[in-house]
């Protein structure tokens, strides 16, 4: 099975948190979170292997994740702000491999 | 800090004609290149990995090049057709401090016309 976002669309009012989930690629042990926004590449925002964080691009604490025994994920954001609408969009790949990574369909989400 | 650029921003070709999409990046250090193709409000679509110590790969019509030398990659479609539509975005990784990190493009879109 291919890597799995939910939910797919989302709306949400500044000030409010928001929490966003991924399913990893089957036998995949690190996921990645990016924030896309609108005609813009991905941006790294963190990476999770073996449940822990082990990298963060240029994102404030109150961006934080969660990566479960079963190699799920989870995004959570805190306070959310008008510039936090994009499309959020999670990557597995298996450490030790190529590192080539299999992304979600993402996870549109506007902050009104 | 790693910098990725892909000129042109926007291309519009006839369907049939070969083109040539461009990637630069200013960090040679790194452990592959993936290309990705994005259709309007997907996710990405995994097309063309390169490993470092590789010089291109291909897949049916698409073939990727890569020098690490001058910090470039180009992505060659061959007759090009209406489905190929999409904006195509390339990514570096790099291996640093136990984790991978990934610096994207801004993309190319590119539009096929029947």
């Amino acid at each position: 099975a291919g890597v799995t976002q939910t939910p797919r669309y989302l709306i949400k009012t500044r000030g409010q948190q928001v929490t966003l989930r991924c399913s990893s690629q089957s036998g995949h042990n690190t996921v990645s979170w990016y924030q896309q926004a609108l005609g813009q590449g991905p941006q790294f925002i963190f990476q999770y292997y073996r449940e822990e964080e082990n990298g963060r691009g240029n994102f404030p604490p109150r961006f934080s994740g969660l990566q479960f025994p079963n190699y799920s994920s989870e995004l959570n954001v805190n306070a959310l702000e008008l510039d936090d609408s994009a499309l959020y969009l999670c990557a597995s790949s298996l450490e030790g491999s190529s590192y080539e990574q299999y992304f979600g369909p993402g996870t549109r989400l506007t902050v009104t | 800090k790693q910098e990725v650029t892909q000129i042109p921003a926007a291309l519009s070709v006839p369907e049939g004609e070969n083109l040539v999409l461009n990637c630069s990046f200013t960090d040679s250090a790194i452990y592959n290149l993936q290309w990705f193709r994005q259709d309007p409000g997907k996710g990405l679509t995994s097309l063309l990995l390169i490993q470092s110590s590789q010089r291109e790969q291909t897949s049916g019509r698409l073939n990727a090049s890569l020098d690490k030398s001058s910090g470039r990659s180009t992505l060659y479609i061959a007759a090009s057709q209406p489905g190929d539509s999409a904006t195509y975005l390339c990514a570096v990784t790099r291996y640093s401090g136990g984790y991978q990190k990934v610096t994207f493009g801004t993309g190319t879109k590119l539009q096929v016309i029947p």
